[in-house]
């Protein structure tokens, strides 16, 4: 069956522009989760979904950064008056968190360049 | 935030040796410690993971090590090839929690 996937694959923008990124999780996974990715940096928590549960917005670095989960599949992450430091790699994962020990399902990623 | 601490950075290994990565963490409540592949321009994807029930699990050339007391961790890519080649992250979790190490990449040379 299809995977994570996420759209767009690139996008460069201005500074002080908005950016929306999409996600569209595996089927059936009802756990979402947003990663940032700096470059040759590891992994950066930024928000998970869980059904209707109120989602953890624990990671997320500023209120300029917001999220939604629409009918508990596609999610949206958006970046509000970007700024140079928000270029970086975001992520989307998706998990059935049904089971112990599940592991997460990656997207390729959306490679954010704000100039 | 709970941390995850992962050696080396970079990694040069000849074709045929054995690559080793390394992590340690800090919380005790982790139960799932799973190791991430990465290719250029693509997601991370599940590579081994082990429970801490075990201290070895084995797939192919891909073996975890695991140190419960030490609270550490390895990767161990036996007969490294260059397809190998890529960036690794370790991760460590917690029921819906996970938080992953910075990554080592890795290179096999021919």
């Amino acid at each position: 069956g299809a995977g994570v996937s996420q759209s767009p694959s690139n996008k460069v923008t201005e500074k002080g522009k908005d950016v929306e990124l999409r996600c569209d999780p595996i089927s059936g996974h009802t756990a979402l989760y947003w990663y940032r990715q700096s470059l040759g940096q590891g992994l950066e928590f930024l928000i998970y979904f869980q059904g209707n549960s109120a989602p953890d917005k624990s990671g997320l670095p500023s209120d300029r950064f917001s999220a939604e989960r629409t009918g508990g599949s596609v999610s949206t992450l958006t970046i509000q008056r970007t700024q140079q430091e928000d270029s970086a790699v975001y992520l989307c994962a998706s998990r059935f968190p049904g089971l112990p020990y599940n592991e997460q399902f990656f997207g390729p990623g959306t490679r954010l360049t704000v100039l | 935030q709970q941390q995850v601490k992962q050696s080396p950075q970079s990694l040069i290994v000849q074709k045929g040796g054995i690559s080793i990565i390394n992590c340690a963490y800090e919380n005790t409540a982790f139960d799932y410690f799973p190791w991430y592949q990465q290719f250029p321009g693509k997601g991370p994807a599940l590579l081994i993971a082990i429970r801490p029930d075990v201290s070895e699990k084995k797939e192919g050339r891909f073996t975890i090590s695991f140190n419960k007391s030490a609270k550490q961790f390895s990767l161990h890519i036996m007969d490294s090839q260059p397809g190998d080649s890529a960036t690794y992250f370790c991760a460590v979790s917690y029921g819906q929690n996970f938080v992953f190490g910075p990554g080592t990449r890795l290179s096999v040379l021919p």
